[in-house]
């Protein structure tokens, strides 16, 4: 069973630059998550979609982030404009159906912002 | 709103010591609660997950225990070994609507050959 794919695994930009991040979870799972991890921190959830609806964004902060799930598979999550605080790793992640604890991660994208 | 707490920050052991990392988290309405391992420059990989009306799981050389009263977990790691070296992040499912997951920020954990 393939596992939850992101890309670009790294990415170094300036600040104010934008950047663009993708995930493919895994095959029938409903629910995709997008967390960001700071170095040395618990990752901390941005954004939460059940199918292409969202079902849970309080913490993303929408003045320069944005996150999208057309058609309930794909995900993409976007900065503009990048902050140097914006450096961390994104992590996505997806589950059969919200609440089992079930979550499979991808490996990440870690981005770098100078 | 919860708030997960994992101490200590960081361990290191010699090889073949049995180890306990601690977790410890803020509101009891939990529907689960989780441990993760997370190898550097790695994604997250599920070691047990604890419903809320048990007590404790086991998974081979890891035991992890459930205390909701207390609003404790601990993971038990038997006979350590080098391979064992990672971040274990501990997280909690709320029993809200949404099953919020909220992490800790890991205990580093380096066992010495």
């Amino acid at each position: 069973e393939a596992g939850v794919a992101q890309s670009p695994r790294y990415k170094i930009i300036e600040k104010r630059q934008s950047v663009a991040f993708w995930c493919n979870p895994i095959s029938g799972h409903a629910t995709l998550y997008w967390y960001q991890q700071i170095l040395g921190q618990g990752p901390k959830l941005l954004i939460q979609f059940q199918n292409n609806g969202v079902v849970d964004d309080s913490q993303l902060p929408k003045d320069r982030f944005s996150a999208e799930r057309l058609k309930g598979v794909d995900s993409t999550l976007k900065i503009q404009p990048a902050k140097l605080e914006d450096s961390a790793v994104y992590l996505c992640a997806s589950s059969i159906i919200p609440g089992t604890g079930e979550l499979f991660f991808g490996e990440g994208s870690r981005l770098t912002v100078l | 709103k919860q708030e997960v707490t994992q101490i200590p920050a960081a361990l290191s052991v010699p090889e073949g010591e049995n180890l306990v990392l601690n977790c410890s988290f803020t509101d009891s309405a939990i529907y689960n609660l989780q441990w993760f391992r997370q190898d550097p420059g790695k994604g997250l990989t599920s070691l047990l997950l604890i419903q809320s009306s048990q007590r404790e799981q086991t998974s081979g050389r890891l035991n992890a225990s459930l205390d909701k009263s207390s609003g404790r977990s601990t993971l038990y790691i038997a006979a350590s070994q080098p391979g064992d070296s990672a971040t274990y992040l501990c997280a909690v499912i709320s029993s809200g609507s949404a099953r919020q997951l909220t992490f800790g920020s890991g205990t580093q954990l380096t066992v010495l050959p």
